[in-house]
């Protein structure tokens, strides 16, 4: 299957200092990743849909500002947390989707954030 | 709206067969998946059903009636490593995926 990797794995930062995540798909071109959010116990929560070379669509709720995205190139698509405080704190996982399968979405391992 | 409802939790017994059951109401239909979570990990990809049936992987098997807005995953032989979050997941017509909650299933020797 299709490999996406994201780092870093877990992160730990203080308060009001920005923090940037990678995800790369490995094996194949994603024109279309997704950010996700997941607090313990709870179920996948979108945050945002990254397009290569055109503008993140965030979901309702989710502060663009706060959550900058950036997908520069077919493989790659950054999230960058700033100014963040400790409500911040989840479980940020990446998808890409394969075009060439499915349609379906293959996820990183995850970033766990812990902002003190 | 658009919404996924599955089981909160389910236990079965190292072995046995153990069925997850999942509805849907969604803008459009693209295809159901499947994905399996362990604690503290992110998502795999179990299954994909778009048209109506059953799909036979293994020990895993996922099934959908697309009339009914219904599928389930079925897990047979059941091992202590299938303790995990199930979570079923359906691609509206602007193809995002639209999350159930997941189900935990708790497998007891």
């Amino acid at each position: 299957g299709a490999v996406v990797s994201q780092h870093p794995s877990w992160v730990i930062c203080k308060s009001g200092t920005s923090v940037k995540i990678e995800c790369r798909s490995l094996d194949f071109q994603a024109t279309t990743m997704f950010w996700y959010r997941q607090f313990p116990k709870q179920s996948l929560m979108l945050m945002a849909t990254s397009n290569e070379g055109s503008k993140a669509t965030y979901e309702q709720g989710v502060e663009k500002d706060k959550f900058l995205i950036n997908h520069a190139s077919l493989t790659l698509s950054t999230l960058t947390v700033t100014s963040a405080h400790p409500e911040d704190s989840s479980f940020y996982i990446c998808s890409a989707r394969d075009l060439a399968g499915y349609n379906e979405q293959f996820f990183g391992p995850g970033t766990r954030l812990t902002v003190l | 709206g658009q919404n996924i409802d599955q089981p909160t939790e389910m236990t079965a017994t190292e072995g046995a067969i153990v069925q997850i059951n999942c509805t849907y109401q969604t803008s459009g239909f693209n295809g159901l998946f499947w994905y399996q979570q362990h604690a503290g990990e992110a998502p795999t990809f179990l299954s994909y059903n778009v048209l109506d049936g059953l799909e036979e992987k293994g020990r895993f098997s996922s099934f959908l009636s697309r009339s009914k807005g219904y599928s389930y995953l079925l897990l047979k032989e059941l091992q202590m490593k299938d303790s995990a979050s199930y979570l079923c997941a359906v691609m509206d017509s602007n193809y995002q995926l639209i999350w159930g909650a997941g189900t935990k299933l708790i497998i007891k020797p």
